[in-house]
């Protein structure tokens, strides 16, 4: 248990569906992120927030959206995804920025996009 | 354009001996790098690091070498254990960001 929880663990989804990836830690760390591990490449960063508010957007179409209502919960929602947006998505949290800070990773959520 | 690179998608060895995963990055401005261990069906968890300002960190049994002037780091596994068998990512960022920039892994097989 590394205190960064996921649900759901596993998701289907058609490409003309809504649904939503939730992440929540329990450690009192102040930031957030979002990764996308895909088939044989690294994992790929998503969205960082910090104290709630984004401070990394690394090109994310805008199928995907996320939302941090507060420093312990974060969110990806997702709407109209292509097949090709089938992968495992992680969620971590970290203490802050000063590097070397140890990120802390959720199980992730395996999605598969018909 | 990768700038971590993990060039041995696999590797084998046997229980007791040395296991040996290298990390090459290209950006001499990274400071901080870690490696992290990920079993089938759960998250990368946190194994060790290392700062630009040493050359080696050691836990236990496991060691990291950073070689700043060859952009190379590499995790030693001394001895290695069945248990140990797992993909292992190098990871580098830079002090002051959130960014941290994986490779693609090397899966490592302990041979009881």
């Amino acid at each position: 248990e590394t205190g960064v929880t996921q649900t759901p663990r596993h998701l289907v989804m058609g490409m003309t569906n809504k649904k939503s990836l939730k992440c929540e830690q329990h450690l009192g760390h102040n930031a957030m992120y979002w990764y996308k591990q895909s088939a044989k490449k690294p994992l790929e960063l998503m969205f960082v927030y910090s104290l709630e508010e984004r401070v990394e957007n690394n090109s994310v179409p805008s199928r995907f959206s996320p939302e941090c209502p507060n420093s312990s919960h974060l969110f990806l929602h997702l709407h109209t995804l292509q097949p090709e947006d089938s992968a495992l998505y992680l969620c971590a949290s970290s203490q802050g920025n000063r590097g070397g800070e140890k990120l802390f990773f959720g199980s992730g959520t395996q999605l598969s996009v018909l | 354009d990768q700038q971590v690179k993990q060039n041995s998608p696999s590797l084998s060895v046997q229980e007791g001996r040395i296991s040996i995963l290298n990390c090459d990055y290209t950006n001499s401005m990274f400071d901080y790098f870690l490696w992290y261990k990920k079993y089938p069906a759960e998250g990368p968890t946190f194994l060790i690091s290392i700062s630009s300002i040493k050359d080696k960190n050691e836990d236990g049994r496991f060691t990291v070498f950073l070689n700043k002037s060859a952009k190379h780091l590499s995790l030693h596994i001394v001895p290695s254990q069945p248990g140990d068998s797992a993909v292992y990512f190098c990871a580098v960022s830079t002090s002051g960001t959130y960014k941290y920039i994986f490779g693609t892994g090397t899966r490592l097989k302990v041979l009881a």
